[in-house]
């Protein structure tokens, strides 16, 4: 079974900061997806990024970007410039798609982000 | 435009009482998913459907119930066998263009709140 450990319960930065968030995963799995999602205070889940695991090179989606290392299992999230619009929980999952068009999502206990003014 | 309608936002169960939340999407996507998400948990998978009358149990399926009778929509019943419905229940969904799905992100609706009177 996957684990996503996100080591992180809450974190702050002063906006217009840099922030990273950390995410580890354990897995024997060689195809694989990993996501990051943002859950605001409204709690809709919104996708931020994604990484499909046989890509060296990290996804980047405008201030948002990952540093994807696959031998050490970790996927973190680097916000640049951040913004008020930014604070909320953020999760990391990990994605095996199966046969049959099924997908197994597993999620990580998310951190909490609050950008100060 | 098209996305995931999730009613009601809030709903309150009696003690013995059967309650339904609905879930609806316009994205012509086949896979559908039922979460609940706890403080301080990540989300957990209660039901998946990836076709119309087919579902499959995810993790923690006891207490619920559910029925895909129709591509759009995924309602989850949370019986009085669940003992702790008191949680926040988010569903989604996945699609793709010839059927691969199974490497695509879900997208989710904007949740129900569910509490015990």
């Amino acid at each position: 079974a996957q684990t996503v450990t996100q080591s992180q319960p809450e974190m702050s930065v002063q906006e217009a900061e840099t922030v990273t968030l950390s995410c580890t995963y354990d897995t024997s799995e060689n195809n694989y997806y990993l996501f990051w999602y943002k859950q605001p205070p409204s709690r809709q889940m919104i996708l931020v990024i994604r990484q499909e695991a046989y890509k060296q090179q990290n996804a980047t989606e405008n201030r948002f970007s990952v540093n994807f290392q696959k031998a050490a299992k970790s996927f973190s999230l680097k916000i640049s410039d951040s913004q008020l619009g930014d604070t909320a929980m953020y999760f990391c999952a990990f994605m095996k798609p199966l046969s049959g068009g099924y997908q197994k999502v597993t999620f990580g206990t998310g951190t909490k982000l609050q950008v100060i003014p | 435009d098209g996305g995931i309608t999730q009613s009601p936002k809030y709903l309150f169960r009696k003690e013995g009482q059967n309650v339904t939340l609905s879930c609806e999407q316009n994205l012509n996507h086949d896979a559908m998913y039922w979460y609940r998400q706890d403080p301080g948990q990540g989300l957990r998978l209660i039901y998946y459907s990836q076709i119309v009358n087919d579902f499959q149990k995810g993790d923690i399926a006891e207490g619920y119930s559910v029925s895909r009778e129709k591509k759009e929509s995924f309602p989850l019943t949370v019986t009085s066998a669940q003992k702790n419905p008191t949680a926040f229940y988010l569903c989604a969904s996945t699609g793709g263009a010839g059927g691969r799905i199974a490497n695509q992100p879900q997208h989710f609706g904007d949740g129900t709140r569910l509490s015990i009177l």
